[in-house]
């Protein structure tokens, strides 16, 4: 089955530094993937659709300036959060979406990536 | 606009009780409908989708879930649930642009 690999799992970096999180798609490729943010106890807020080849997508309120992505190839997104802050420590998740089987499409998500901003 | 509602924050459950949890949806189109469980710490696993046909759609894990267009529910359903179902659970919509849009999220505990 499809599979998304998401690293790293977990993450602590200290306040100001920049923290690169990656996306993959392990057996398929995916033009399209899409980044959100969970907080505790929370759903899942889309943060930016990315797609391979272009600029990445960004929903109302998301600072694209704070949240570079990058999506240089049909199995690989990045998301760089930079200078970071505690306030920006959060569970962050992926997915990639593929063609299924009945021609709909379907996205896979990755394991997460858990920051911490000390 | 779209919008998911989960209306159940938590649900506790006996091991090998019946469990119903509760999803409904506002969308102006014919909707794409998911469920999906999320263990402590981990990313989202798909239990069961809905895209058309017929309406009782079956998953893993012995899940299953309901549309319903005349309520826009989906709930989603487990006749006995075993302790290791204890998660939290995300009903979602897919619009036209693929984008998901979740629910808040019920989370479940199951009592031995």
């Amino acid at each position: 089955g499809a599979v998304v690999s998401q690293h790293p799992s977990w993450v602590i970096c200290k306040s100001g530094t920049s923290v690169k999180i990656e996306c993959r798609s392990l057996d398929f490729q995916a033009t399209t993937m899409f980044w959100y943010r969970q907080f505790p106890k929370q759903s899942l807020m889309l943060m930016a659709t990315s797609n391979e080849g272009s600029k990445a997508t960004y929903e109302q309120g998301v600072e694209k300036d704070k949240f570079l992505i990058n999506h240089a190839s049909l199995t690989l997104s990045t998301l760089t959060v930079t200078s970071a802050h505690p306030e920006d420590s959060s569970f962050y998740i992926c997915s990639a979406k593929r063609q299924g089987l009945s021609g709909a499409n379907v996205l896979t998500f990755g394991a997460g990536s858990r920051l911490t901003v000390l | 606009a779209q919008s998911v509602t989960q209306p159940d924050i938590h649900i506790t459950v006996s091991e090998g009780a019946s469990l119903e949890l509760r999803c409904n949806y506002s969308y102006g189109a014919t909707p794409y409908l998911f469920w999906y469980v999320q263990s402590p710490g981990q990313g989202l696993q798909l239990l069961l989708k809905y895209f058309s046909g017929d309406t009782l759609v079956q998953g893993i894990k012995g899940f299953e879930a309901e549309f319903k267009r005349s309520q826009s529910s989906f709930n989603l359903r487990k006749p006995s649930v075993h302790w290791s179902d204890a998660a939290e659970y995300f009903c979602a919509v897919q619009t036209g642009a693929n984008n998901l849009f979740f629910g808040t999220g019920t989370r479940l505990t199951v009592i031995p």
